[in-house]
């Protein structure tokens, strides 16, 4: 089974616009961690946005937010106010367990997100 | 700046060649990691290292070796026996701490088979 699925290969948003990317999440682990990266074209991986399992709150990052929905395990990342700039590959990753030092992540497939004018 | 440096940014094999690519980084972290990437997918974990001269296996380790000598390096051998490496390898690096820490990526390296 998956333990990270994101079912939009391709998404569109105006400019300005606010844009939902879907993620949810399979594990049994009580204690985990939720990942959202963006890799721009030029392929390097940018972290936007992280959220715990025990956090109380959904996690925000400026024009980015996590909308964390744990009985229903999802993790969808909301973007704001769209930008041109916007337009990438996202990911969502999932670390499992309280590990030590390294913190192993599983990837999903990802969203390519096209912002339009 | 402090950041991962990855090298060659492309890179060509040949049939029955073992190749290198590098992952410096400067930023003092004790966890290195190795990703591959291929076409329209998610990233999956080669091998990672939690501390020099120590390193584990990830979920594809089959055909690729590792080594962590230094803290700062963490090069990535493809090996011969890995027939299919056309893909985008991608090194990162997390700090060590009590709280839950990003990785931190480098800008990849495109491999391609002659």
């Amino acid at each position: 089974a998956q333990k990270i699925t994101q079912t939009q290969p391709g998404m569109f948003v105006q400019e300005k616009e606010a844009v939902t990317l879907d993620c949810t999440y399979d594990t049994s682990d009580p204690s985990y961690g939720l990942f959202w990266y963006k890799q721009p074209s030029s392929g390097e991986m940018i972290f936007l946005i992280y959220q715990g399992s025990y956090d109380q709150q959904n996690a925000t990052e400026g024009r980015y937010s996590l909308n964390f929905q744990k009985a229903r395990k999802s993790a969808n990342l909301v973007i704001s106010a769209s930008q041109l700039g916007d337009s990438a590959m996202y990911f969502c990753a999932m670390r499992e367990g309280n590990t030590g030092t390294a913190s192993k992540l599983t990837f999903g497939t990802g969203t390519r997100l096209q912002v339009t004018l | 700046d402090g950041g991962i440096t990855q090298s060659p940014k492309y890179l060509f094999r040949k049939e029955g060649q073992n190749v290198t690519l590098s992952c410096e980084q400067n930023l003092n972290h004790d966890a290195m990691y190795w990703y591959r990437q291929d076409p329209g997918q998610g990233l999956r974990l080669i091998y990672y290292s939690q501390i020099v001269n120590d390193f584990q296996k990830g979920d594809i380790a089959e055909g690729y070796s590792v080594s962590r000598e230094k803290k700062e390096s963490f090069p990535l051998t493809v090996t011969s026996a890995q027939k299919n490496p056309t893909a985008f390898y991608l090194c990162a690096s997390s700090p060590k701490g009590d709280r839950v820490q990003p990785q931190h990526f480098g800008d990849g390296t495109r491999l391609s088979i002659l």
